[in-house]
């Protein structure tokens, strides 16, 4: 029964570069988020998607950044152009139908970690 | 606007000491808080979900209260041991729903 996983674990970009982080839910789970952090803060609510849909992007950068979650394979968090700024953990969780409103926990991956240089 | 705070920011004790973790919130208004552990370099590990109706919530040696009406949870660490070594952070969801609101967490270190 494995958990959310998210790949790659690490990754290094050049500025200008595009980086793409893999998020694979729990099975049976049909709801993903997608969380920055910034070294030194607190994890920052970036988007929430469905299949096929995205629900929420209120906490996504309007420019450069996107995401998307088919009906088949996994989420994909896209980054474009990356600068500095970018370099960042980001998390991504996911829930059963309900989510945390009915109390059910959010489960989270181990995030990957972009370091633009 | 929601806010979570979380004090102290860094904890060092020696094992064996009982401790307490702070975090507040502004909005009252919440439908649960929860707690979790993040491992340097790892994600994050639900330790305890408080639903607002609830007062306290426990498992092992931890211990997770809410007083809603002052804003604040506190997370009880019993006896406490050097794998209790990591950072906590609370967090609230923003309305009734799956975005939440994360404190910047309590880096605690546990000397043996």
């Amino acid at each position: 029964n494995a958990g959310v996983m998210q790949n790659p674990r690490h990754l290094v970009r050049r500025r200008g570069q595009e980086a793409r982080l893999r998020c694979s839910p729990m099975k049976g789970h049909s709801h993903v988020y997608w969380y920055r952090q910034l070294p030194e803060e607190g994890l920052k609510f970036m988007v929430y998607l469905q299949k096929e849909n995205i629900i929420d992007e209120s906490g996504m950068p309007k420019e450069r950044f996107s995401a998307e979650f088919p009906k088949e394979g996994p989420s994909i968090l896209r980054i474009q152009q990356v600068v500095r700024g970018d370099s960042a953990a980001y998390f991504c969780a996911s829930s059963p139908e309900t989510g945390t409103y009915s109390g059910n926990t959010i489960y989270f991956g181990e995030g990957s970690w972009l370091t633009v240089v | 606007k929601q806010e979570v705070t979380q004090i102290p920011a860094a904890l060092s004790v020696p094992e064996g000491e009982n401790l307490v973790l702070n975090c507040s919130f502004t909005d009252s208004a919440i439908y649960n808080l929860q707690w979790f552990r993040q491992d340097p370099g790892k994600g994050l590990t639900s330790l305890l979900l408080i639903q607002s109706s609830q007062r306290e919530q426990t498992s092992g040696r931890l211990n997770a209260s809410l007083d809603k009406s002052s804003g604040r949870s506190t997370l009880y660490i019993a006896a406490s041991q050097p794998g209790d070594s990591a950072t906590y952070l609370c967090a609230v969801p923003m309305d009734s729903s799956y975005k939440l609101i994360f404190g910047s967490g309590t880096r605690l270190l546990v000397r043996p």
